[in-house]
């Protein structure tokens, strides 16, 4: 069975901190990888995708993930944080049918 | 509109009874899923729509739960005979297909079996 690993579950950095989520994910074959971002509040939305080409991917806000294949990983990173970015992270895999594995989520608090 | 929408955005139910939820897709978006997020679970899967057929109903925890979609559109998802454990956010996302597609998610119902 699929299954998707984020190894931090509350992560605390100060404001122009760079930040790195890890994601891992278990799934011999071709699969879509997406970061959400559940601000306080609010519904998930999409930060970013991969569906294949460069494993170097840009989303909203300058965030970007790097899909490394031989890892199984789809990390997030971002080189500084802003206290905006306070939010729930979620790293999500689908590859049967189109439902989404999901991780069980970063939080992260910025401080000013 | 612009977005899922969902409703009741809460539900307050007594153990026991029956509850149904709503989810209003985006315009044109042939696949819907449902999901649940709950503290300690995470956010499962219950079940995708292609249309208003069920391909796969693999999370729906027990027969309790169950749902429907019609016209390919809006989607309930009926709990019956409510447990103390089923209290979490129900999430509904639609995509315009099923495989390379993203999903939208709407805000959620937040549902309380007292």
């Amino acid at each position: 069975a699929q299954s998707v690993s984020q190894h931090n579950h509350h992560v605390i950095l100060s404001e122009a901190a760079s930040l790195e989520l890890g994601c891992n994910y278990s799934y011999g074959g071709t699969v879509n990888l997406f970061w959400y971002v559940q601000y306080p509040g609010q519904h998930l939305q999409l930060l970013l995708k991969y569906f294949s080409g460069d494993p170097l991917v840009k989303g909203i806000k300058g965030f970007e993930a790097e899909f490394i294949k031989s890892k199984f990983s789809f990390n997030l990173r971002k080189p500084s944080v802003q206290w905006s970015d306070t939010a729930e992270y979620f790293c999500a895999v689908n590859a049967q049918g189109g439902k989404l594995i999901f991780g069980q989520g970063t939080e992260l608090s910025v401080k000013p | 509109g612009a977005g899922v929408s969902q409703s009741p955005s809460n539900k307050v139910t007594e153990k026991g009874k029956d509850v149904e939820l709503r989810c209003d897709p985006i315009s044109g978006h042939t696949a819907l899923y449902w999901y649940r997020q709950s503290l300690g679970q995470g956010l499962e899967f219950l079940i995708y729509f292609q249309g208003n057929s069920a391909p796969d109903k693999s999370g729906l925890p027990s027969d309790r739960f169950s749902a429907e979609r019609t016209g390919g559109s809006v989607s309930t998802l009926t709990i019956q005979r409510t447990q103390q454990e089923d209290s979490a956010v129900y999430l509904c996302a639609s995509s315009f297909g099923h495989t390379k597609n993203i999903q939208y998610f709407g805000a959620g119902t937040r549902l309380s079996v007292l």
